[in-house]
């Protein structure tokens, strides 16, 4: 079974400044997804980044990349020029593919990402 | 286009009473995942389905929860007889045929039993 760890409850960062959220998995397929999604007060599930496990290119969007590491199972999502509007729950996802059968969603115990002014 | 609506955004209940949770997915999405999430705790997933089928139920509690996704209509998660343990979020998300695209997520229902 597919598993998604995010093994920091809390972080801080300075407005202005870089931060590194960790996410690591463990899987027997070899073609899946990967996802961060951000979660503020609203509840709202905000998707942030994605990237396909078949592409070697790390993702982009903005000031949000990812450093993705398929032989060590691993995807962590930099936050560039941190904002105050960043501070939420960041939560790291993982999507099997289609021919699982399915296309649920593991998700991580979830980061808190606080932005000090 | 709308995004994925979920109501009621809050709901009580007493124990031993029925919830019903409902979820419009996004025009044009016809698969459909139910999540719950506790507090403090990352989304877990329940069930999956498509128009009129059960596609993936290995993360619904085998008695009390059932979901529906009709022809017509919205999607339905149901409890019965709703104990202090179902007091949590829970999400909806919807996808597109389309084995590539990811699923939007609704603002969840906060279900609480008192």
């Amino acid at each position: 079974a597919q598993t998604v760890t995010q093994s920091q409850p809390e972080m801080s960062v300075q407005e202005a400044e870089t931060v590194t959220l960790s996410c690591t998995y463990d899987t027997s397929e070899s073609d899946y997804y990967l996802f961060w999604y951000k979660q503020p007060p609203s509840r709202q599930m905000i998707l942030v980044i994605r990237q396909e496990a078949y592409k070697q290119q790390n993702a982009t969007e903005n000031r949000f990349s990812v450093n993705f590491q398929k032989a060590a199972k691993s995807f962590s999502l930099k936050i560039s020029d941190s904002q105050l509007g960043d501070a939420a729950m960041y939560f790291c996802a993982y999507r099997s593919p289609y021919t699982s059968g399915t296309y649920k969603y593991i998700f991580g115990t979830g980061t808190r990402l606080k932005v000090l002014a | 286009n709308a995004g994925v609506m979920q109501n009621p955004r809050h709901l009580v209940r007493r124990r031993g009473q029925e919830a019903r949770l409902r979820c419009s997915p996004m025009k044009g999405h016809s698969h459909v995942y139910w999540y719950r999430q506790l507090p403090e705790e990352g989304l877990k997933f329940m069930v999956y389905l498509q128009k009129e089928n059960i596609i993936d139920e290995s993360g619904m509690p085998k008695e009390r929860f059932s979901a529906e996704f009709p022809k017509e209509g919205p999607s339905i998660l149901r409890i019965q007889q709703v104990v202090r343990g179902d007091s949590a979020a829970y999400f909806c998300a919807s996808s597109a045929d389309s084995r590539n695209t990811e699923a939007f997520f609704g603002q969840g229902t906060r279900l609480t039993v008192v």
